[in-house]
């Protein structure tokens, strides 16, 4: 039990283009979710964190307007990196924890390069 | 304010020895202690997790972990290492709250390497 899904798990777009990252629960209710970015051989950052209904909360530094999240569903979060540049690409992942579980659980990550 | 340190980025031991990645962590209250692994280009996955009970926690893959609250450590533990745990380890800590709310902390990760 406990699967998250992530979709794509690979993207390549061109700089200024849009990409939607899709994060779903496929067996809890996800009452909240957390979107990571996480660099090559470094560890997690945390860039926001949404509660199913609710605005997302982002941490410091991180850009609202530049990654939009919507978590419309108890099982479904999207991350949309607008207008997106090189430096965006990274290793994306997203998190999910029901209101009666402890833990987290992790989607499989999507690989973004902005060409 | 809640933190973690995995004071190892790197450790490596020979198939078949025990291994040890450590964890130490802060936070204002109980915790909530975590660990998942991660392999190249994939999430995490979760490995166990303390939250009451007994000290010393089992999880996946023959790994466990000692909860140790005069040390505020979480080390991960495994008796006889496998060329297949080769991966980047995680410690998180959050509070543990009646809510069940909070976001949890990450370590910077250890890699662990097992050398046949």
């Amino acid at each position: 039990g406990a699967v998250v899904s992530q979709h794509p798990s690979w993207v390549i777009c061109k700089s200024g283009t849009s990409v939607k990252i899709e994060c779903r629960s496929l067996d809890f209710q996800a009452t909240t979710m957390f979107w990571y970015r996480q660099f090559p051989k470094q560890s997690l950052m945390l860039m926001a964190t949404s509660n199913e209904g609710s605005k997302a909360t982002y941490e410091q530094g991180v850009e609202k307007d530049k990654f939009l999240i919507n978590h419309a569903s108890l099982t479904l979060s999207t991350l949309t990196v607008t207008s997106a540049h090189p430096e965006d690409s990274s290793f994306y992942i997203c998190s999910a924890r029901s209101q009666y579980q402890e833990t987290q659980y992790f989607g499989p990550g999507t690989r973004l390069l902005v060409l | 304010a809640q933190s973690v340190a995995q004071p190892e980025d790197q450790v490596n031991v020979a198939e078949g020895n025990p291994l040890t990645v450590k964890c130490t962590y802060s936070v204002s209250g109980n915790p909530y202690l975590f660990w998942y692994v991660q392999y190249p280009n994939r999430g995490l996955q979760f490995l166990l997790k303390y939250i009451t009970g007994d000290n010393l926690v089992k999880g996946s893959y023959g790994f466990e972990a000692e909860f140790n609250k005069s040390q505020t450590s979480f080390h991960l533990k495994k008796p006889s290492a496998l060329v297949s745990d080769s991966a980047l380890y995680f410690c998180a800590v959050r509070v543990n709250s009646n809510t069940n709310a909070g976001k949890s902390t990450f370590g910077d990760g250890t890699t662990l390497t097992v050398k046949p």
